[in-house]
């Protein structure tokens, strides 16, 4: 079966300090990955997405990037941390063969900029 | 533009009664409609989905959504309330295309059952 992890599971940052999330997905290949923000325990925002190894769209500009280095592997990256930053941020995968299909959530990095 | 409304920031209700949640959603062709549930710190879990075919769907949990197309809604019900279904509820849509699977959610409905 698939599993989706995330890590840290929390994390307290200062500004202006670096940010790197990680990503991974077990038992499927070729998944589309996302990357989503979630503020203020409400409304999701989709940040990123990718349908394949180096293919990253961006959603919103923003302070983020995010890379693709290996196939089940998202990495969600910033240079200079702003207080906007802190959320809870979610990736999720689903299938690229026909769909649309579910998304899967993991269990998220609460974020917390100070 | 793909839209999704949740109009009840919460819903309350007792538990054992029937419980709605409602969604409705603005799409120029034929949506793939979607249901999750997120518990408090936790990602996102799928209860169910509308792809084509009979317009009630059942998913997790006891869950059922009906698709109404002339109403343009897709309302998460459930026949009698546990508390333990006290959770945040988003409504998803997506087009029948595209390769992305890009998911356009609303803005959540909080549900809490009450003892």
């Amino acid at each position: 079966s698939q599993t989706i992890h995330q890590w840290p599971a929390t994390l307290v940052q200062p500004v202006g300090s670096p940010l790197s999330l990680e990503c991974t997905v077990e038992g499927t290949s070729n998944p589309n990955l996302y990357w989503y923000r979630q503020a203020a325990g409400r409304g999701l925002q989709l940040l990123f997405y990718s349908v394949g190894i180096g293919q990253i769209s961006s959603e919103v500009p923003q302070n983020l990037s995010a890379s693709r280095p290996q196939d089940r592997q998202f990495i969600l990256s910033s240079k200079k941390l702003l207080l906007s930053d802190s959320g809870f941020y979610l990736c999720a995968w689903s299938v690229t063969d026909g769909g649309p299909y579910e998304q899967y959530f993991g269990p998220g990095t609460r974020l917390t900029v100070t | 533009a793909q839209s999704v409304a949740q109009p009840e920031d919460q819903v309350n209700v007792a538990e054992g009664n029937p419980l709605t949640v409602k969604c409705t959603y603005s799409v120029s062709g034929n949506p793939y409609l979607f249901w999750y549930v997120q518990y408090p710190n936790r990602g996102l879990q799928f209860l169910l989905k509308y792809i084509t075919g009979d317009n009630l769907v059942k998913g997790s949990y006891g869950f059922e959504a009906e698709f109404n197309k002339s109403q343009t809604s897709f309302h998460l019900k459930k026949p009698s309330a546990l508390v333990s279904d006290s959770a945040l509820y988003f409504c998803a849509v997506t087009l029948r295309s595209g390769a992305t699977n890009k998911l356009i959610f609303g803005t959540g409905t909080l549900l809490a059952v009450q003892p």
